[in-house]
């Protein structure tokens, strides 16, 4: 059995370019979400899928930041014009439709430089 | 008003000492809270998730809820240098849009100290 999973771990990159990050979820589970964690502060929600559907996007998801969950298995994150301030962890998350408990992937360190 | 808060520590305590975290929430619609452990520079890994008021214990760790005092904590009893970390408080409204959103506390980060 393998948790989730996120590709890259670690990104850098200089202000302006995109970025795209991937979230394997739990084989299964038909929830996904991503959240961005900041130094020092706890994990931030930005965006949710059930199944391909996005439901619901944060207010910190500018129109910069797009995610997709084509076949409602993987999910993709990207970043356009990236910014020193979207330097942060992006953590995603997935649980099955019955169960609350949310399991982390290992993150996605960006640094914009 | 943050939405969960929590001491942002550190909470220094010597090994074999009993811990005490605690959070409290402000939407008074939340019904499930989790407590998430975070060692530096990795994911957040659930330790204990409660429900309903009450005391909740799993091996060294209690988690108390007290939701007319929109309070939770978590107790770790024999504290061990391994579980120097910051504890993240995590609450889930139900009625949000956003399926099972969890709103988390900025952290405590805990010491224990040989």
């Amino acid at each position: 059995d393998t948790g989730v999973s996120q590709d890259p771990r670690h990104k850098i990159t200089k202000r302006g370019q995109n970025v795209t990050f991937r979230c394997d979820p739990i084989s299964e589970h038909n929830r996904l979400y991503w959240y961005r964690q900041t130094l020092g502060q706890g994990p931030e929600f930005l965006t949710y899928f059930q199944n391909e559907a996005q439901l619901e996007k944060s207010r910190l998801l500018s129109d910069r930041f797009s995610a997709e969950r084509p076949k409602g298995s993987f999910s993709t994150l990207e970043i356009q014009r990236t910014e020193q301030g979207d330097s942060a962890m992006y953590l995603c998350a997935s649980t099955d439709g019955a169960g609350e408990t949310q399991y982390f992937g290992p993150g996605t360190r960006l640094l914009v430089l | 008003q943050k939405e969960v808060e929590q001491n942002s520590g550190p909470l220094s305590v010597p090994e074999g000492a009993i811990a005490s975290l605690n959070c409290t929430y402000s939407d008074r619609v939340s019904q499930s809270f989790f407590w998430y452990r975070q060692y530096s520079g990795k994911s957040p890994e659930l330790i204990m998730s409660i429900y309903s008021n009450g005391d909740k214990e799993d091996g060294r760790f209690t988690a108390q809820l007290n939701k007319a005092s929109q309070y939770v904590s978590l107790l770790i009893r024999d504290s061990q240098p391994s579980d120097s970390a910051t504890y993240l408080c995590a609450v889930n409204n139900m009625n949000n849009n956003a399926g099972n959103m969890l709103t988390f506390g900025g952290g405590t980060r805990l010491m224990v100290k040989p």
